[in-house]
Formats: structure tokens, sequence, C-alpha cells
């Protein structure tokens, strides 16, 4: 099986331009999370999809990042202008059910923004 | 709001040494308990986990124990290894299912 694969791996990107990140969750995993982690501090949550609904996105820090999961698939979290402080790593996560099940984690993107 | 509060890094050991990493939750309710550990160039794996109070969570060798009156959930190996060279995560999930995380314990361990 496989695992929550994300794209690309590493993005190096100027201020003020437009990134889109991917998320491949676990086949059947109706649970999709996004997380990221600025430099030197804890991994904050983003946002979380069932199926193709947005759960709870009371994480997204302003409305330069759009998430979309269309047909409850693969996500796409886009941001758009980037700044500086958008610079971090970015992970998606999946779990077949909400609680205390293990949500599977992606290798994460590591964005740069310059 | 809820948190977590873990030990400061690096923690470094030599081989064979006994390991404990601090972790400690503000929490309401009762919230699942986790540790999940980054592997030098992998993603986040989930370690161990613990449900309810007086659970003990256990793999490779690493145990926590979820401890309601102390609020705690530390993460405890009785021999370490080179290979556990890692970064270290607590984390709980709240009401909402969020995993709610701490800042991370970079652990090396010396031949």
């Amino acid at each position: 099986e496989a695992g929550v694969t994300q794209f690309p791996s590493h993005s190096v990107i100027e201020k003020g331009q437009t990134v889109t990140l991917r998320c491949d969750p676990i086949s059947g995993h109706d649970n999709l999370y996004w997380y990221r982690r600025v430099m030197g501090k804890e991994i904050k949550f983003l946002l979380h999809f069932v199926k193709e609904s947005k759960q709870d996105e009371s994480g997204m820090p302003n409305n330069r990042f759009l998430a979309e999961r269309t047909g409850g698939t693969y996500s796409t979290l886009k941001v758009q202008p980037a700044e500086l402080e958008d610079s971090g790593v970015y992970f998606c996560a999946s779990s077949p059910r909400q609680g205390a099940y293990e949500q599977y984690f992606g290798p994460g993107t590591r964005l740069t923004v310059t | 709001g809820n948190s977590v509060t873990q030990m400061e890094g690096p923690v470094t050991l030599s081989e064979e040494a006994f390991l404990t990493i601090n972790c400690t939750y503000t929490a309401t309710g009762y919230p699942s308990l986790f540790w999940y550990v980054q592997y030098p160039g992998e993603g986040l794996q989930l370690l161990l986990k613990a449900t309810k109070a007086d659970d003990k969570g256990s793999n490779k060798g690493f145990e926590a124990t979820y401890r309601k009156e102390t609020t705690s959930f530390h993460l405890e190996k009785g021999s370490v290894q080179v290979s556990d060279s890692a970064v270290y995560f607590c984390a709980l999930t709240d009401s909402n299912y969020q995993l709610i995380w701490g800042a991370g314990t970079k652990l090396i361990i010396k031949p």
C-alpha cells in the first residue's frame, strides 16, 4: 500500500509568487489534514478535510492560503501571494477515521520564500 | 487552550544509555496522547500512543504512560541505539481531532 505522498519535496520561490503544494493521501482515507512547521516553532494545524468537504479550517493563517480537495482524493494547498513568513515545512496526513486513529504523514514539502 | 510542552533539545546520549524525554500537556476533556518520530530525511511516523489515563504505549523499546494526575506522557527507552537519533514530537488530539504538537526534541546518540 502506498503511503502519503507530497509534491514537490522542496520549493524555492520569490516573495509575491504563487506556489501550489500537492498531497496524495492513502487510498481510501477520507480524512486529510494539512500542518506546517515554521522554522524553530511547533507544528501547527492548518485544516482538515473529510472527503471533499472542509471539516475544520480554523488553522489557516489568512486568505492567501487556499486548500482544495476535488473529488475527495488528492488535495492542493495554494499560497498566493507568498510572503517570507510562509517559509517552512508543510506536512500532509491522512487517516481512515477521526479521533484517536493514527494520522499517516507524508514526507513534507519544504517551502522557502526569498 | 490545549498545549503540549516538551523538553528542549538537543539531547545527546551515548549508546546504551537510558533515555527520558519529558512531555506535559494542558487540555480540556480527555485527549489522546501520541509520540511521533522524524528520522533524518523522512516524514513523521507514529511511534506510540495512549488513549486513556494509565494506558501505556510501547513500540521499538520505547514506552510512555498516560498520567492524568501529573498531565504527563514522558517517553522512555532503557538502552538507546545510534539508529534512534531523530526528532521526537509529543502531541495530543483535541476535541476537533486536530493534533496539537510540542516543539520537538532532537535526540543525538553517539557510538
